[in-house]
Protein backbone atom coordinates (compact mmCIF):
# COMPACT_ATOMS: atom_id res chain seq x y z
CA UNK A 1 0.00 0.00 0.00
CA UNK A 2 2.22 3.36 -1.20
CA UNK A 3 2.42 6.35 0.93
CA UNK A 4 1.67 9.56 0.14
CA UNK A 5 3.66 10.67 -3.00
CA UNK A 6 4.93 13.59 -4.02
CA UNK A 7 6.66 14.67 -7.17
CA UNK A 8 9.02 16.24 -8.14
CA UNK A 9 11.44 15.70 -5.27
CA UNK A 10 13.22 18.66 -6.22
CA UNK A 11 12.45 21.84 -8.24
CA UNK A 12 14.77 24.50 -9.43
CA UNK A 13 12.62 27.33 -11.20
CA UNK A 14 14.28 31.18 -12.02
CA UNK A 15 12.29 33.91 -10.91
CA UNK A 16 8.97 34.68 -12.69
CA UNK A 17 8.57 31.36 -13.79
CA UNK A 18 5.98 28.57 -12.93
CA UNK A 19 5.92 25.70 -10.29
CA UNK A 20 3.82 23.08 -10.29
CA UNK A 21 3.64 19.99 -6.98
CA UNK A 22 2.18 17.29 -7.71
CA UNK A 23 0.60 15.02 -4.62
CA UNK A 24 -1.33 11.79 -4.96
CA UNK A 25 -2.33 10.51 -1.82
CA UNK A 26 -2.90 6.94 0.20
CA UNK A 27 -5.03 4.79 -1.52
CA UNK A 28 -8.54 5.33 -0.32
CA UNK A 29 -7.97 8.90 1.22
CA UNK A 30 -9.84 11.91 -0.17
CA UNK A 31 -8.81 14.75 1.46
CA UNK A 32 -5.34 16.49 0.81
CA UNK A 33 -3.54 18.95 2.84
CA UNK A 34 -0.80 21.05 1.71
CA UNK A 35 1.96 22.33 4.58
CA UNK A 36 4.75 24.53 3.71
CA UNK A 37 7.99 24.42 5.28
CA UNK A 38 10.67 26.43 6.02
CA UNK A 39 14.34 25.56 7.24
CA UNK A 40 14.26 24.84 11.00
CA UNK A 41 10.80 25.68 11.38
CA UNK A 42 7.40 23.94 11.74
CA UNK A 43 4.98 23.13 9.17
CA UNK A 44 2.57 26.11 8.49
CA UNK A 45 -0.45 25.02 6.86
CA UNK A 46 -1.42 26.15 3.31
CA UNK A 47 -4.95 24.41 2.24
CA UNK A 48 -6.81 21.44 2.63
CA UNK A 49 -8.75 20.05 -0.39
CA UNK A 50 -11.48 17.33 -1.10
CA UNK A 51 -12.30 15.79 -4.27
CA UNK A 52 -12.95 19.01 -6.56
CA UNK A 53 -13.62 20.92 -3.72
CA UNK A 54 -11.34 23.63 -1.86
CA UNK A 55 -12.57 23.21 2.23
CA UNK A 56 -9.75 25.76 3.75
CA UNK A 57 -7.23 28.10 1.80
CA UNK A 58 -6.85 30.09 4.86
CA UNK A 59 -3.21 29.70 4.92
CA UNK A 60 -2.39 29.92 1.26
CA UNK A 61 -1.37 33.76 -0.35
CA UNK A 62 -3.97 34.95 -1.96
CA UNK A 63 -2.00 36.18 -5.25
CA UNK A 64 0.37 33.38 -7.60
CA UNK A 65 -0.75 30.53 -5.46
CA UNK A 66 -3.99 28.15 -6.28
CA UNK A 67 -4.27 24.35 -5.26
CA UNK A 68 -6.68 21.64 -6.89
CA UNK A 69 -7.47 18.00 -6.43
CA UNK A 70 -9.62 17.19 -9.87
CA UNK A 71 -11.84 13.88 -9.71
CA UNK A 72 -9.32 11.79 -11.63
CA UNK A 73 -5.48 12.57 -10.87
CA UNK A 74 -3.49 14.12 -8.53
CA UNK A 75 -3.60 17.47 -6.35
CA UNK A 76 -1.89 20.30 -8.04
CA UNK A 77 0.08 22.66 -5.76
CA UNK A 78 0.60 25.56 -8.46
CA UNK A 79 2.99 28.95 -7.63
CA UNK A 80 2.77 31.81 -10.19
CA UNK A 81 5.57 34.38 -11.29
CA UNK A 82 8.00 32.59 -8.69
CA UNK A 83 9.97 35.04 -6.15
CA UNK A 84 13.15 33.67 -4.09
CA UNK A 85 10.61 33.82 -0.70
CA UNK A 86 8.56 31.08 -2.00
CA UNK A 87 12.11 28.80 -1.50
CA UNK A 88 11.28 26.19 0.60
CA UNK A 89 9.87 22.39 1.30
CA UNK A 90 6.00 21.84 0.62
CA UNK A 91 4.34 19.01 1.82
CA UNK A 92 0.88 16.87 0.97
CA UNK A 93 -0.77 14.87 3.63
CA UNK A 94 -3.79 13.11 3.20
CA UNK A 95 -6.28 11.75 5.35
CA UNK A 96 -9.70 9.05 4.57
CA UNK A 97 -11.58 11.46 6.43
CA UNK A 98 -12.08 14.77 8.42
CA UNK A 99 -10.57 14.90 12.22
CA UNK A 100 -8.48 11.70 10.94
CA UNK A 101 -4.71 10.68 11.23
CA UNK A 102 -3.14 12.33 8.85
CA UNK A 103 -0.16 11.30 6.59
CA UNK A 104 2.52 12.95 4.93
CA UNK A 105 4.66 12.42 1.48
CA UNK A 106 8.30 13.17 1.32
CA UNK A 107 7.60 16.93 0.30
CA UNK A 108 8.65 18.94 -2.69
CA UNK A 109 12.60 20.90 -2.12
CA UNK A 110 11.49 24.38 -4.04
CA UNK A 111 14.50 26.47 -4.67
CA UNK A 112 14.34 29.47 -6.69
CA UNK A 113 17.14 30.95 -8.32
CA UNK B 1 -4.79 33.06 18.32
CA UNK B 2 -4.18 29.76 17.06
CA UNK B 3 -1.15 28.84 19.22
CA UNK B 4 0.81 25.59 19.88
CA UNK B 5 3.66 26.23 22.02
CA UNK B 6 6.78 23.51 21.92
CA UNK B 7 9.39 22.52 24.10
CA UNK B 8 12.32 22.66 24.70
CA UNK B 9 13.74 23.60 20.97
CA UNK B 10 16.77 21.62 21.06
CA UNK B 11 16.70 17.95 23.87
CA UNK B 12 20.51 16.21 24.08
CA UNK B 13 19.57 13.35 26.31
CA UNK B 14 21.99 10.47 26.82
CA UNK B 15 21.33 6.99 25.25
CA UNK B 16 18.95 4.34 27.09
CA UNK B 17 17.84 7.70 28.94
CA UNK B 18 14.14 8.69 28.83
CA UNK B 19 13.00 12.39 26.82
CA UNK B 20 10.25 14.07 27.34
CA UNK B 21 8.38 16.94 24.99
CA UNK B 22 5.96 19.16 26.21
CA UNK B 23 3.12 21.07 24.20
CA UNK B 24 0.82 23.75 25.19
CA UNK B 25 -2.17 24.73 23.02
CA UNK B 26 -4.87 27.83 22.68
CA UNK B 27 -8.02 26.49 21.53
CA UNK B 28 -10.25 24.40 23.83
CA UNK B 29 -12.22 22.65 21.65
CA UNK B 30 -9.15 20.74 20.03
CA UNK B 31 -9.75 17.12 20.44
CA UNK B 32 -6.78 15.45 18.53
CA UNK B 33 -3.54 15.21 19.33
CA UNK B 34 -0.75 14.06 16.81
CA UNK B 35 2.69 13.80 17.59
CA UNK B 36 5.12 13.54 14.34
CA UNK B 37 8.56 12.52 13.70
CA UNK B 38 10.64 13.75 10.98
CA UNK B 39 14.09 12.63 9.64
CA UNK B 40 16.47 14.67 7.56
CA UNK B 41 15.12 14.70 4.15
CA UNK B 42 11.62 13.22 4.81
CA UNK B 43 8.57 13.97 5.82
CA UNK B 44 6.81 13.92 9.10
CA UNK B 45 5.99 10.84 10.17
CA UNK B 46 2.96 10.07 12.23
CA UNK B 47 4.16 7.92 15.69
CA UNK B 48 1.50 8.04 18.04
CA UNK B 49 -2.03 10.41 18.70
CA UNK B 50 -4.34 11.10 21.44
CA UNK B 51 -7.99 11.91 21.83
CA UNK B 52 -9.08 14.23 24.55
CA UNK B 53 -11.49 11.32 25.76
CA UNK B 54 -8.19 9.37 26.81
CA UNK B 55 -5.60 10.90 29.76
CA UNK B 56 -2.60 8.21 28.40
CA UNK B 57 -1.69 6.25 25.54
CA UNK B 58 0.85 4.42 25.06
CA UNK B 59 3.17 2.22 22.04
CA UNK B 60 6.20 0.47 22.94
CA UNK B 61 8.52 3.23 24.28
CA UNK B 62 6.80 6.36 23.33
CA UNK B 63 3.77 7.29 25.36
CA UNK B 64 1.79 10.54 25.26
CA UNK B 65 -0.07 12.28 28.39
CA UNK B 66 -2.97 15.02 27.69
CA UNK B 67 -4.28 17.74 30.57
CA UNK B 68 -6.84 18.43 29.32
CA UNK B 69 -7.91 21.07 31.54
CA UNK B 70 -4.25 22.37 31.38
CA UNK B 71 -4.42 22.37 27.68
CA UNK B 72 -1.49 20.30 27.77
CA UNK B 73 0.26 17.46 25.49
CA UNK B 74 3.58 15.50 26.35
CA UNK B 75 5.53 12.69 24.49
CA UNK B 76 7.74 10.72 26.39
CA UNK B 77 9.99 8.41 24.55
CA UNK B 78 11.81 5.84 27.33
CA UNK B 79 14.78 3.52 26.96
CA UNK B 80 16.17 5.88 23.97
CA UNK B 81 18.11 4.65 21.18
CA UNK B 82 20.28 6.41 18.83
CA UNK B 83 17.71 5.89 15.71
CA UNK B 84 15.82 7.94 17.85
CA UNK B 85 17.95 11.49 17.21
CA UNK B 86 15.11 13.50 14.81
CA UNK B 87 13.09 16.74 15.13
CA UNK B 88 9.06 15.78 16.50
CA UNK B 89 6.77 18.00 16.31
CA UNK B 90 3.59 18.29 18.16
CA UNK B 91 0.37 19.87 16.28
CA UNK B 92 -3.11 20.13 17.35
CA UNK B 93 -6.44 21.30 15.17
CA UNK B 94 -8.14 24.59 15.31
CA UNK B 95 -11.70 25.68 15.25
CA UNK B 96 -13.31 22.48 15.10
CA UNK B 97 -11.48 21.64 11.43
CA UNK B 98 -9.30 19.69 10.33
CA UNK B 99 -6.52 22.73 10.25
CA UNK B 100 -3.73 21.48 11.93
CA UNK B 101 -1.52 23.46 13.59
CA UNK B 102 2.37 22.50 14.47
CA UNK B 103 4.67 23.25 17.40
CA UNK B 104 8.21 24.29 16.00
CA UNK B 105 9.87 21.54 17.00
CA UNK B 106 12.13 19.65 18.83
CA UNK B 107 15.38 18.05 17.67
CA UNK B 108 16.15 15.40 19.90
CA UNK B 109 20.00 14.41 20.27
CA UNK B 110 20.52 10.67 21.62
CA UNK B 111 24.43 10.75 22.98
CA UNK B 112 26.38 7.69 22.84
Amino acid sequence: NAGVMQNPRHLVRRRGQEARLRCSPMKGHSHVYWYRQLPEEGLKFMVYLQKENIIDESGMPKERFSAEFPKEGPSILRIQQVVRGDSAAYFCASSPGRNQPQHFGDGTRLSIL
Amino acid sequence: GENVEQHPSTLSVQEGDSAVIKCTYSDSASNYFPWYKQELGKGPQLIIDIRSNVGEKKDQRIAVTLNKTAKHFSLHITETQPEDSAVYFCAAPMNRDDKIIFGKGTRLHILP
